[in-house]
């Protein structure tokens, strides 16, 4: 079965300094991998999204930076961050083959700058 | 720009009451999906409508989506505590992309 993994679940993080999140898939092949950032109890805003290696689209101007160096892990960054950077990380993968596919997500990381 | 708005924003009833949460849209999108929310976990999928005037049902959940693929509803039916969350729709669109509303915040008192 299908696994993603995504971590730290926290991390509090001094404005200014770098940052660097992971996130893997196991169990499936060539799948597009999607980073979201949510405001407490809201809805999901997509950052960026990949539908292969070295593919990146980013959605909305900002500090973050996103990467995919292998087929099944993805990763996002920030070479400074800022105080506007807090909130929840969400990292989720889909079948890339078809559309109406479910988006299955990691369990999150919990980001503050201070 | 949210593409989809959701209402109501916050919900709190008693357990073995109803209740039904709106997603509509301007935007016409492949398919609609529900997702439910708990603190500090991800989303997780509750149900994909596809077609206009669809009509699904999970146990006491009644998912509908307009004849128009522009709108859904979540209906909940004697609602338990268990069904405590956040409740989100998302429209599909055709490059993959999931459009996430606000969410609805439910809340089932014992």
């Amino acid at each position: 079965s299908q696994t993603i993994h995504q971590w730290p679940a926290t991390l509090v993080q001094p404005v200014g300094s770098p940052l660097s999140l992971e996130c893997t898939v196991e169990g499936t092949s060539n799948p597009n991998l999607y980073w979201y950032r949510q405001a407490a109890g809201r809805g999901l805003q997509l950052l960026f999204y990949s539908v292969g290696i070295g593919q990146i689209s980013s959605e909305v101007p900002q500090n973050l930076s996103a990467s995919r160096p292998q087929d099944r892990q993805f990763i996002l960054s920030s070479k400074k961050l800022l105080l506007s950077d807090s909130g929840f990380y969400l990292c989720a993968w889909s079948d890339g083959t078809s559309l109406n596919q479910p988006q299955h997500f990691g369990d999150g990381t919990r980001l503050s700058i201070l | 720009t949210q593409l989809l708005e959701q209402s109501p924003q916050f919900l709190s009833i008693q357990e073995g009451e109803n209740l039904t949460v709106y997603c509509n849209s301007s935007s016409v999108f492949s398919s609609l999906q529900w997702y439910r929310q708990e603190p500090g976990e991800g989303p997780v999928l509750l149900v994909t409508v596809v077609t206009g005037g669809e009509v699904k049902k999970l146990k006491r959940l009644t998912f509908q989506f307009g004849d128009a693929r522009k709108d859904s509803s979540l209906h909940i039916t004697a609602a338990q505590p268990g069904d405590t969350g956040l409740y989100l729709c998302a429209g599909v669109s055709n490059d993959y992309k999931l459009s996430f509303g606000a969410g609805t915040t439910v809340t089932v008192r014992a």
